[in-house]
Formats: C-alpha cells, structure tokens, sequence
C-alpha cells in the first residue's frame, strides 16, 4: 500500500542546474498534480493531469514542465533551476470523476536551489 | 479567481483545550475536505463532507459543511501535543452529482492554519 511515492525526499541543485522530480501512484487513479509548498503561502498548483496523455498549467507553472509518462507516474521538470524555485513540492493523485473526493499525496521533495 | 480563506493563520493549544480553525469562500462548492500536515510528511485527509449542512466527527475531531455550501469548520476536542502541524481546508466543486472537468475540478486549498503548543 504504497500509494504516492516521490523522488528523491531531498535535492540540492545549484542555480542553472536540471533536474527530474519523479512520482508514481499505485492506487489507479487517473488525475495527477504537482503542488509547491512555501511558508505562508499554503499549497499551489504547478501542473496537473487530469487523465493519461493530458496535463495543464495551475497556478505558477513557469520555470517547469511535467510529463505524463504513464497512467502510474507524473514527472516534474526544472529546465534551469533557479534560487526562487526552493521550495518543497508534492505530487498527489486523485480518482477524477463523479463521487471525487480528496486528493492522496506523497511524503514531498525538499529542494534547495542555491 | 476562487480563493478559500482560511482562519486564524496559526495558534497555540494547550493540552486539553478545544481548538476551532474555519475556512469561508465567496464561491459554492459542493465538497469541503479538511487535512492535516505533519512536520516533513505531506498532507493526510481526516475529514470529508459531501452536503450542505453535514456533521462529522473523526475521533475528537468534528467539522462542518456550511449551510450556505460557502464554509467550513473545524474543530479539536481537548487537544494532546500530537495535533501541532499545520490544518488545510480544501474545496471542490465536484460532488457525486455533479462533475466539472478542467481546472473546474480542480481541489482548492486554504493557506492553512499552523497549530503549535504554548511555550
């Protein structure tokens, strides 16, 4: 019962850098999201995919890309990592349709952008 | 856009006070769903509420789906030190009669409300 498993849990990248934030879900849902988590700020919408072979912009999608791989896993991307992408971010999943009812999330990725 | 306003922003309990934190919006929804994040962990559903009105309790936890579907509440019983973290409310326009797609379907959150114990 793994549910929403995210790599890696912490990460350093200096600015400039790239990298791959990786999520899978086991639990067959169809929708995914990528959320940042700074203080004060709450959560925020990065990217979401509402069903396998779409994804969309949230509420601060600049600076990153995602793909939607497969039903199972949703990847984040920072083409260039910069200082105000320090943040930590968690991948959720969803069941999408009539009778939805929460989000499920990962245990986060703690990235310093430095 | 739809934003949930979440109050207060942070408290501090002390062992076996009552606790009680809300969340209103200008927009309807027809789900309201309250979490809990613990310190390095993501947030946990604890509550769920799918009509207008609804009661209910998890433990010593009870919240509430305002009657005008534009609020919630929640409130901790004779709080212990493991209920510090931070509380989101969360928003949905879905429900088990009616579906929006797009970003319309989209969970809405609170900024959160931050619960630490009294020095």
């Amino acid at each position: 019962n793994a549910g929403v498993t995210q790599t890696p849990k912490f990460q350093v990248l200096k600015t400039g850098q790239s990298m791959t934030l990786q999520c899978a879900q086991d639990m067959n849902h169809n929708s995914m999201y990528w959320y940042r988590q700074d203080p004060g700020m709450g959560l925020r919408l990065i990217y979401y995919s509402a069903s396998e072979g779409t994804t969309d912009k949230g509420e601060v999608p600049n600076g990153y890309n995602v793909s939607r791989l497969n039903k199972r896993e949703f990847s984040l991307r920072l083409e260039s990592a910069a200082p105000s992408q320090t943040s930590v971010y968690f991948c959720a999943s969803t069941r999408r349709e009539k009778g939805l009812y929460g989000y499920t999330f990962g245990s986060g990725t703690r990235l310093t952008v430095v | 856009g739809q934003q949930l306003n979440q109050s207060p922003q942070s408290m501090f309990i002390q062992e076996g006070e009552d606790v009680s934190m809300n969340c209103t919006s200008s927009s309807i929804f027809n789900t309201w769903l309250w979490y809990k994040q613990d310190p390095g962990e993501g947030p946990v559903l604890l509550i769920a509420l799918y009509k207008a009105g609804e009661l209910t309790s998890n433990g010593r936890l009870t919240a509430q789906f305002g009657i005008t579907r534009k609020d919630s509440f929640l409130n901790i019983s004779a709080s212990i030190p493991s209920d510090v973290g931070i509380y989101f409310c969360a928003a949905h326009k879905n429900s088990g009669e009616k579906y929006y797609g797009g970003s319309q379907g989209n969970l809405i959150f609170g900024k959160g409300t931050k619960l630490s114990v009294k020095p």
